[in-house]
């Protein structure tokens, strides 16, 4: 059964710094792409960040670009993001997903997803 | 603001049929495949449709999607209150070179 579990979430002030991290297991992790997607209180979907198997192909939203960095370890099956500057507008449950492919791309889609951290930037 | 636009509602009586657009572009919808999330309240998305208009192994044939030009549709039928949820599009989008998503419908069962 495939698991993607999320920690690192919290109450942040804005300005500051946040690593989250996804474990996966239940499937190869280093044959598929992976991605973090957000999704603010009440609010829709957006994309933040992918990253290919072999870390080769990365690419981040425009909102976010600049300031999080989105990284991989697959001997340890974990997914990263290092969010920095964090603004209130970033306030959102942070979801890693997998790809169904090794290097995504227009064909691949999200076919797994965890049940999310909640990052707060609040003063 | 989403480069791709869905209606931000739509509802429906139990057994009616109900459709839902995503609206796009040529960099976008026009030159990629399309795909449908579901997101019951206070649960992660699921996927409902890939690639336009195939359904994963365990997705009611109630569920439908298509494709044409530069917009897409998802089509529910027989509609139960356990549809009663948001739903996303989703593509790729060449001039950003990433996923993105539509605004999302919120679906009502009346």
């Amino acid at each position: 059964e495939v698991q993607l579990v999320e920690s690192g979430g919290g109450l942040v002030q804005p300005g500051r710094s946040l690593r989250l991290s996804c474990v996966a297991s239940g499937f190869t992790f280093d044959d598929y792409a992976m991605h973090w997607v957000r999704q603010a209180p009440g609010k829709g979907l957006e994309w933040v960040s992918g990253i290919s198997w072999n870390s080769g192909r990365i690419d981040y939203g425009d909102s976010v670009k600049g300031r999080f960095t989105i990284s991989r370890d697959n001997a340890k099956n974990s997914l990263y993001l290092q969010l920095n500057s964090l603004r209130a507008e970033d306030t959102a449950f942070y979801y890693c997903a997998k790809d169904t492919l090794y290097n995504y791309d227009s064909t691949g889609y999200f076919d797994y997803w965890g049940q999310g951290t909640l990052v707060t930037v609040s003063s | 603001q989403s480069v791709v636009t869905q209606p931000p509602s739509a509802s429906g009586t139990p057994g009616q049929r109900v459709t839902i657009s995503c609206s796009g572009s040529n960099s976008n919808i026009g030159s990629n495949y399309v795909f449908w999330y579901q997101q019951l309240p206070g649960t992660a998305p699921k996927l409902l449709i890939y690639r336009n208009d195939q359904r994963p192994s365990g997705v009611p044939d109630r569920f439908s999607g298509s494709k044409s030009g530069t917009s897409a549709s998802l089509a529910i039928s027989g509609l139960r209150s356990e549809d009663e949820a948001d739903y996303y599009c989703a593509t790729w989008d060449d001039s950003l070179s990433g996923r993105v998503f539509g605004g999302g419908t919120k679906l009502t069962v009346l």
